[in-house]
């Protein structure tokens, strides 16, 4: 079974800081995903990754940045988070079958 | 652009019944549609795949179907459980080899016993 794991299933942040999520998978995938998902508006695309090192801006990619120096490891960073950053973040990888595999998710609260 | 939209918003149904959930496009040129389900406070997982020459899939008591002509889908639940409590999110890919399917914003379902 492909495994994706998040770092963080909860996490509380302060305005300002600098958060970094990490997301791993086990499946050797190529293709890795960054998503935001809020009420109502559904899984946005924040960046995403197709081999080592290669990064493309997704719908949503201000006030984030990503880094992905192994092939198992995509990380979201938030430079400076913001209270409107507020969200679920799911990270997923894609097999060559075009199916993403989602990781469980990170809550995160920026008061 | 590419749109994905899903009706209805929101659906509660007592726990046996049947219920049908819709997703009409507009992707093209269109390559395959999958419904996901995500469970409260976890990731989306994949349900069924639907490509341009399938009409009909099941998985269990969830049964997809596809339109290609009208760019449409739905997904039938038989016999609710509770455990079908979730939100429904499909998913279409163009052709291309594009690395970005379009989602749509899913239907969230709570079945009361």
């Amino acid at each position: 079974d492909v495994k994706v794991t998040q770092s963080s299933r909860y996490l509380v942040k302060r305005t300002g800081e600098k958060v970094f999520l990490e997301c791993v998978q086990d499946m050797d995938h190529e293709n890795m995903f960054w998503y935001r998902q809020d009420p109502g508006l559904g899984l946005r695309l924040i960046y995403f990754s197709y081999d080592v090192k290669m990064k493309e801006k997704g719908d949503i990619p201000e006030g984030y940045s990503v880094s992905r120096e192994k092939k198992e490891r995509f990380s979201l960073i938030l430079e400076s988070a913001s209270t409107n950053q507020t969200s679920m973040y799911l990270c997923a990888s894609r097999d060559s079958y075009y199916e993403q595999y989602f990781g469980p998710g990170t809550r995160l609260t920026v008061t | 652009k590419n749109q994905v939209e899903q009706s209805p918003q929101s659906l509660i149904i007592l726990e046996g019944k049947n219920c049908t959930l819709q997703c009409n496009y507009t992707v093209s040129p269109f390559s395959n549609l999958r419904w996901y389900k995500q469970d409260t406070g976890r990731g989306p997982v994949s349900l069924t795949i639907m490509t341009f020459s399938e009409n009909t899939k099941s998985n269990g008591r969830y049964t997809a179907t596809l339109d290609a002509d009208t760019k449409q889908s739905s997904l039938h639940i038989t016999a609710s459980q509770l455990s079908d409590s979730a939100s429904y999110i499909c998913v279409v890919r163009e052709t291309g080899g594009s690395y970005i399917p379009t989602f749509g914003r899913g239907t969230s379902l709570i079945v009361h016993p």
